[in-house]
């Protein structure tokens, strides 16, 4: 089974400060992806992930895809509090389906 | 990216009636779509994945005869939740693949479904 665990669950920081998200796995994916999603609406995609070791950049979030192609980090520079939101990874599993993590809910408070 | 759109955004029923909610492809055609739901600050629970011209295909738990699950054509899938309970209120989001070799997940805007 293709679990994707991630770490922190819940998260609160103050404006500016920076912060790590992890997404971990004992199972090899072919890629990983991350979505950030506001309370009341469908989770939108930032960034796919495909090659072990890659590390892609979308303004102040830097994702991070480890070499054994395992586990996944989202870093955010300073963050804002536009920034808050729950943070899914995801990946494919059999079939077209993708596995979840569990999601780490930030609150970025001004 | 791909657009996937959900309709409706929310919806308030009575006990014991039929909700459809539709979740369209705008830019590409899935042949494979998926439904989930969402508990308050939770993350996503898969449903069934919706297929194309055949039947759906449920998770364990999930009562097929409860939620009932069309996909007629290549951008419309719809998700009946019949005899709605209040137990049945929550957020139902659906997806799809895009056909790109990283197969990349897009979302609908979500419905929230309240049961009274």
């Amino acid at each position: 089974t293709q679990l994707l665990e991630q770490s922190p669950q819940f998260l609160s920081i103050q404006e500016g400060e920076n912060l790590t998200v992890y997404c971990n796995s004992s199972s090899v994916f072919s890629s990983l992806q991350w979505y950030r999603q506001e309370p009341g609406e469908g989770p939108v995609l930032l960034v796919t992930v495909v090659t072990g070791g890659e590390v892609k950049k979308l303004k102040r979030l830097t994702f991070q895809f480890g070499d054994a192609r395992k586990d996944s980090s989202l870093h955010i520079t300073a963050a804002q509090p536009g920034d808050t939101g729950l943070y899914l990874c995801a990946g494919p599993r059999w079939g077209q389906n993708f596995v979840f993590g569990p999601g780490t809910r930030l609150s970025v408070l001004p | 990216g791909a657009v996937v759109s959900q309709h409706p955004s929310w919806v308030i029923c009575k006990s014991g009636t039929s909700v459809k909610i539709e979740c369209r492809s705008l830019d590409f055609q899935a042949t494979t779509m998926f439904w989930y739901r969402q508990f308050p600050k939770q993350s996503l629970m898969l449903m069934a994945t919706s297929n194309e011209g055949s039947k759906a295909t449920y998770e364990q738990g999930v009562e097929k005869d409860k939620f009932l699950i069309n996909h007629a054509s290549l951008t419309l899938s719809t998700l009946t939740v019949t005899s709605a309970h209040p137990e049945d209120s929550s957020f139902y989001i659906c997806s799809a693949r895009d056909g790109t070799i990283t197969g990349e997940l897009f979302f609908g805007e979500g419905s929230r479904l309240t049961v009274l």
